[in-house]
């Protein structure tokens, strides 16, 4: 089975400070990782991705993911952050999985999130 | 521009009531989705279809049925056997199912109880 852990529940942090939003996962086979963002009454939007090569991953809105394979962490960070990026981030997985049929359907499985406060 | 419309933005539903939320893409996609996402706990997959005429449970199926008559709509019903319904619904999709592919999101229907 594969699990998402996201360390930290909510995270305070003032504008222009640099930030890192935590995400462990276990997974019995070889995994891609995904983090999105989501916007309050809004889906998710895809951050970035990390499926190979370069471990260290750069996304849009100038967040950057680092895939530890070592430590089953992919974090999140953030040089400098503001006010726009307050939201809720997902980090989540997906590793191969079969459905009934025996067919890999890649099972995304997701962390119960974090939400990010951006204060003046 | 391409993407996925969920409609309706808020629903009620009443006891005993079946609603169907409905999802449509136009991303030419194969594979689609449905999760619920209740707070503090993610998303969880409802059902998924890999290709039209198919579809298959996900971890939360009891109480929900799905279609997938054409390739770009996969509409979720939320049945009356369903006791605790009220949650933010979300469909994505993606070029097709399989190991690594990014899913893209509708902008969700929030389901509550009368």
């Amino acid at each position: 089975a594969q699990s998402v852990t996201q360390l930290d529940s909510q995270v305070p942090v003032f504008e222009e400070a640099p930030v890192e939003l935590r995400c462990n996962y276990s997974s019995s086979v070889s995994v891609y990782l995904f983090w999105y963002v989501q916007y309050p009454n809004q889906g998710l939007q895809l951050l970035l991705k990390y499926l190979s090569g370069s471990t260290l991953v750069k996304g849009i809105n100038g967040f950057e993911a680092e895939f530890n394979k070592s430590q089953t962490s992919f974090h999140l960070r953030k040089p400098s952050v503001h006010i726009s990026d307050t939201a809720e981030y997902f980090c989540a997985v997906s590793g191969d999985r079969l459905n009934a049929g025996g067919t890999s359907y890649g099972k995304l499985t997701f962390g119960q999130g974090t939400i990010l406060t951006v204060h003046p | 521009d391409g993407g996925i419309t969920q409609s309706p933005k808020y629903l009620f539903r009443k006891e005993g009531q079946n609603v169907t939320l409905s999802c449509e893409q136009n991303l030419n996609h194969d594979a689609m989705y449905w999760y619920r996402q209740d707070p503090g706990q993610g998303l969880r997959l409802i059902y998924y279809s890999q290709i039209v005429n198919d579809f298959q449970k996900g971890d939360i199926a009891e109480g929900y049925s799905v279609s997938r008559e054409k390739k770009e709509s996969f509409p979720l019903t939320v049945t009356s056997a369903q006791k605790n319904p009220t949650a933010f619904y979300l469909c994505a999709s993606s070029i097709r199912a399989g190991f690594g592919q990014p899913q893209h999101f509708g902008d969700g229907t929030r389901l509550s109880i009368l």
